[in-house]
């Protein structure tokens, strides 16, 4: 079945560095991309999202693209600040349309030092 | 900008209890959605719900889960009798406004329950 891999954490990083999320995802068909990120004491909000191969979503300094022949879409951020320490998930639509189930990864702790 | 919300945030309740978990989707949402998240582990899909029935359910969603809609605004997630493994952060979700099929999901911050 359809599945999603991403990098394991904690990640601790200091302000204004560069950042790195790793995601590669197992699935049959074209599914929708998602990073989702959960911020402390708060559910989980979209970040960004690509549905199809070669869409780059992004959203907030954040960028993803969706690299079909790799199967992967890496979240990256040029220079982090302390609000975004959070968890990230990435995820994919396991299927075509709004009724379609989200498979997640197991989420990265992101933690940035000031 | 409109949201997800869900009651309670936090739920305790004895082991073979009853509890109804509920969401307050996007208005103009048609798809519900529920998923659960194990202290520590992946975000797992439950339930998706649409035109007053399952559209899909997880091997997890068995018969001791039940879903409703039960008037125009809410959706509820029912577990009969509670298992100490049923422990769990559920997450409520709603997509796909009149017009649009293919809208993300939003998500309500979570009810956190625990079965003692």
């Amino acid at each position: 079945g359809n599945s999603v891999t991403q990098m394991e954490g904690p990640v601790t990083l200091s302000e204004e560095a560069f950042l790195t999320i790793n995601c590669t995802y197992t699935a049959t068909g074209y599914p929708s991309l998602f990073w989702y990120v959960q911020y402390p004491g708060e559910g989980l909000q979209l970040l960004l999202k690509a549905t199809k191969a070669d869409d780059k979503g992004s959203n907030k300094g954040f960028e993803a693209t969706y690299r079909k022949e790799t199967t992967s879409f890496h979240l990256e951020k040029g220079s982090v600040q302390v609000s975004d320490s959070a968890v990230y998930f990435c995820a994919l639509s396991d299927g075509t349309g709004s009724a379609s189930k989200i498979i997640f990864g197991s989420g990265t702790r992101l933690s940035i030092r000031p | 900008e409109p949201e997800v919300t869900q009651t309670p945030s936090h739920q305790v309740t004895q082991m073979g209890q009853e509890v109804i978990l509920r969401c307050v989707p996007i208005s103009n949402h048609l798809y519900f959605y529920w998923y659960r998240q194990i202290l520590g582990q992946k975000v797992e899909f439950l339930v998706s719900f649409y035109n007053n029935e399952i559209s899909e359910k997880s091997e997890i969603f068995d018969d001791q889960f039940s879903v409703e809609r039960p008037d125009g605004s809410n959706f509820t997630l029912k577990i009969r009798s509670t298992k100490l493994e049923d422990s769990a952060m559920y997450f409520c979700a709603s997509s796909g406004g009149q017009g649009n099929s293919n809208q993300p999901q939003h998500f309500g911050d979570g009810t956190r329950l625990s079965i003692l």
